[in-house]
């Protein structure tokens, strides 16, 4: 069975610009969860999808947006990027949207600001 | 906001000898987890323990769960080179819906 699969793995974006990075959960798993992760402050969740419903919502800005398509595939943007942005944004999948199990991490995509 | 703190911040060990991190924590939970990462890679899920259990094994890892002191530990026995990465300790706590909460992690380096 393959695992998440996000893309694009690098990218490099300017101040002010917005991007749109994806994620395919392993097939049959229908939650989708967004986490940022930085040197300084670490991993923190983004939000959360289930059945194309945003579950949950960390403490980001409006800038932070996602989608769950119905094919369990999911989106997430940040509009108007700022230099604190660069990190790395890593997806992960579960089999349903209950709070407890293992979550499957994809490999990530690394985004950088200048 | 991190719900766990984690210590050691890094720890450096030689081939063979036993690995401990320890992972504490602010809130009532309903599980805890330990993941594994390698360096700029996505996290590896290694155990989770519920919040009615006090220990847990798998292969060479050992963990322990104090809900008293909220707080965990993840024991490597016998650690080999190949267990250098970054650990963390994420929990899934009563009233944070589906979300986990990870710690600031523990590097791990395993001298050959």
């Amino acid at each position: 069975k393959a695992g998440v699969t996000q893309t694009p793995r690098y990218l490099i974006k300017t101040r002010g610009q917005q991007v749109t990075l994806s994620c395919s959960p392993i097939s049959g798993h229908r939650s989708v969860s967004w986490y940022q992760q930085t040197p300084g402050q670490g991993l923190q969740f983004l939000f959360e999808y289930f059945s194309e419903t945003q579950r949950n919502k960390g403490n980001f800005p409006g800038r932070f947006s996602g989608r769950q398509f119905s094919n369990s595939r999911s989106e997430m943007n940040v509009s108007t990027l700022e230099l604190g942005d660069s990190a790395l944004y890593l997806c992960a999948s579960r089999m349903q949207g209950g709070n407890t199990g293992e979550l499957f991490f994809g490999e990530g995509s690394r985004l950088t600001v200048l | 906001s991190q719900q766990g703190e984690e210590d050691p911040q890094a720890l450096s060990i030689q081939e063979g000898e036993n690995a401990t991190m320890n992972c504490s924590y602010k809130t009532s939970i309903n599980n805890l987890q330990w993941y594994r990462q390698n360096s700029g890679r996505g996290l590896v899920h290694l155990i989770l323990i519920r919040s009615n259990e006090r220990e847990k094994h798998s292969g060479r890892l050992r963990v322990t769960l104090d809900t008293s002191k909220k707080s965990s530990s993840l024991l490597i026995t016998a650690s080999r080179a190949a267990d250098t990465a970054s650990y963390f300790c994420a929990t899934d706590a009563n009233n944070a819906g589906n979300m986990l909460t990870f710690g600031g992690g523990t590097r791990l380096m395993v001298k050959p």
